[in-house]
C-alpha cells in the first residue's frame, strides 16, 4: 500500500504551548488529508478534512483556531494545535488520499499516528 | 442511527480458529468498503477494499459485501497471535469522508 509519514510518533508539551504534527505521502500524491483524533478504546474522530490549496473544513465542534491545519503542498499537511492544554491529550492521526498509479482514489491510507500528551 | 455500526467485542479466540466480524450500515449509497487492521498506539492499516457487493480474499483473509442486507464481513482463517488488534470497517460517504464503525478488539490466544 501507500506510506503516509507522520511526524513525530510521541510528543509531551508544556501547558500553553503549541505543536505541530506533519502528515507526508511518500509515493503520492496527496490531494486530500484527513486529521483524525482518536481517545482511548474508541473509532477515530474525524477533526479536519484539507485539499491541497484550499481552507480546511472542520467538523462540527472542532476549534478551528485552537487546531490549525496546513495543506500547502500535494505532499504535506500540518496539524498545529496552539495553546495545547492537558484535555488536548491524545492520539492523533492523519491520513491521505489521492492519485498513484494502480489506485482507486477512494483509497486512504493512514500515518502511524501522534501520541500527544500536554503536561 | 450510526451510519455504520460495529460491535466493538472485545472478541476472544483459540489459535487457529476461524474469526467473523461484521458491521451493518444504513446509507444505501455507500458502493466502496474497507477493513482496517490497527495495533495498539499505532495508526490503521488498511487490510481489504471491496466495491459493491460480492467477495475478495486476500491470502487468510476474506472480505464479503451483502448490499441486500447492508452488511459487510470480514473472515481470517487459521487466525495468528499477530492477528491479535482492533479491526474497523469504514465506507466512504458522497462527501468522500470516511465513515467508519466503532472498531472490534480481537485477541487471537495462543
Amino acid at each position: 500500500g501507500a506510506v503516509v509519514s507522520q511526524h513525530p510518533s510521541r510528543v509531551i508539551c508544556k501547558s500553553g504551548t503549541s505543536v505541530k504534527i506533519e502528515c507526508r505521502s511518500l509515493d503520492f500524491q496527496a490531494t486530500t488529508m484527513f486529521w483524525y483524533r482518536q481517545f482511548p478504546k474508541q473509532s477515530l474522530m474525524l477533526m479536519a478534512t484539507s485539499n491541497e490549496g484550499s481552507k480546511a473544513t472542520y467538523e462540527q465542534g472542532v476549534e478551528k483556531d485552537k487546531f490549525l491545519i496546513n495543506h500547502a503542498s500535494l505532499t504535506l499537511s500540518t496539524l498545529t494545535v496552539t495553546s495545547a492544554h492537558p484535555e488536548d491529550s491524545s492520539f492523533y492521526i492523519c491520513s491521505a488520499r489521492g492519485f498513484a498509479q494502480g489506485r482507486v482514489n477512494t483509497e486512504a491510507f493512514f500515518g502511524q499516528g501522534t501520541r500527544l500528551t500536554v503536561v | 442511527q450510526k451510519e455504520v455500526e460495529q460491535d466493538p467485542g472485545p472478541l476472544s479466540v483459540p489459535e487457529g480458529a476461524i474469526v467473523s466480524l461484521n458491521c451493518t450500515y444504513s446509507n444505501s449509497a455507500f458502493q466502496y468498503f474497507m477493513w482496517y487492521r490497527q495495533y495498539s498506539r499505532k495508526g490503521p492499516e488498511l487490510l481489504m477494499y471491496t466495491y459493491s457487493s460480492g467477495n475478495k480474499e486476500d491470502g487468510r483473509f476474506t472480505a464479503q459485501v451483502d448490499k441486500s442486507s447492508k452488511y459487510i464481513s470480514l473472515f481470517i482463517r487459521d487466525s495468528q497471535p499477530s492477528d491479535s488488534a482492533t479491526y474497523l470497517c469504514a465506507s466512504p460517504n458522497q462527501g468522500g469522508k470516511l465513515i467508519f464503525g466503532q472498531g472490534t478488539e480481537l485477541s487471537v490466544k495462543p
